[in-house]
């Protein structure tokens, strides 16, 4: 089976630009989630989505959105970049329920 | 407000010795938690996981201890190796719902 693919693996944008990561998750996981990570905060959660639906969103201002797709693939999408956006973005999915999510490499997004 | 905290961030030990990482909760909800490991510029992968309903699971060098009297859970690794020199993230979630991470603790395995 594939793994998470997350395209693309680096970024460089301008401050005030925007930003589309996409995630394309393992065959059958319907569940996919988005992290940001940067130095000293850990994994922080954007959102989740479930079958085209956002079921949780975290502590991340309007300008972080996300969409997934029937195929359940995703999108996230940043817009008027800050600075303070350059991190690792993480996408993960799985299967329903308490399981383990599996995780692509990351998007490693800079911005200046 | 941080859910989920590893209070170190760092921890060094002898190869073939025990490593213990730590991790604390609050979410008294919680009732599924994971420990992931990630290497630099790649993203986590699963090590081990526990239910709520169990205080102990093993794999291998692995395992995870659950105190929920005392919202705890701990990875030991026996005997440590320097392939698991890694930052080493716990999270946990309730009812399937989302993972909330810790801050992650930087293992170093000194041969």
């Amino acid at each position: 089976k594939a793994g998470v693919t997350q395209t693309p693996r680096y970024l460089i944008k301008t401050r005030g630009q925007q930003v589309t990561l996409s995630c394309s998750p393992i065959s059958g996981h319907r569940s996919v989630s988005w992290y940001q990570q940067t130095p000293g905060q850990g994994l922080q959660f954007l959102f989740e989505y479930f079958s085209e639906t956002q079921r949780n969103k975290g502590n991340f201002p309007g300008r972080f959105s996300g969409r997934q797709f029937s195929n359940s693939r995703s999108e996230m999408n940043v817009s008027t970049l800050e600075l303070g956006d350059s991190a690792l973005y993480l996408c993960a999915s799985r299967p329903t329920g308490n399981t383990e999510a599996f995780f692509g490499q990351g998007t490693r997004l800079t911005v200046v | 407000d941080q859910q989920v905290k590893q209070n170190s961030p760092s921890l060094s030990v002898q190869e073939g010795r025990i490593s213990i990482l730590n991790c604390d909760y609050t979410n008294s909800m919680f009732d599924y938690f994971l420990w992931y490991k990630k290497y630099p510029a790649e993203g986590p992968t699963f090590l081990i996981s526990i239910s709520s309903i169990k205080d102990k699971n093993e794999d291998g060098r692995f395992t995870v201890f659950l105190n929920k009297s005392a919202k705890h859970l701990s990875l030991h690794i026996v005997p440590s190796q320097p392939g698991d020199s890694a930052v080493y993230f716990c999270a946990a979630s309730a009812f399937g719902n989302q993972f909330y991470f810790g801050t992650g603790t930087s293992l170093t395995v000194i041969p």
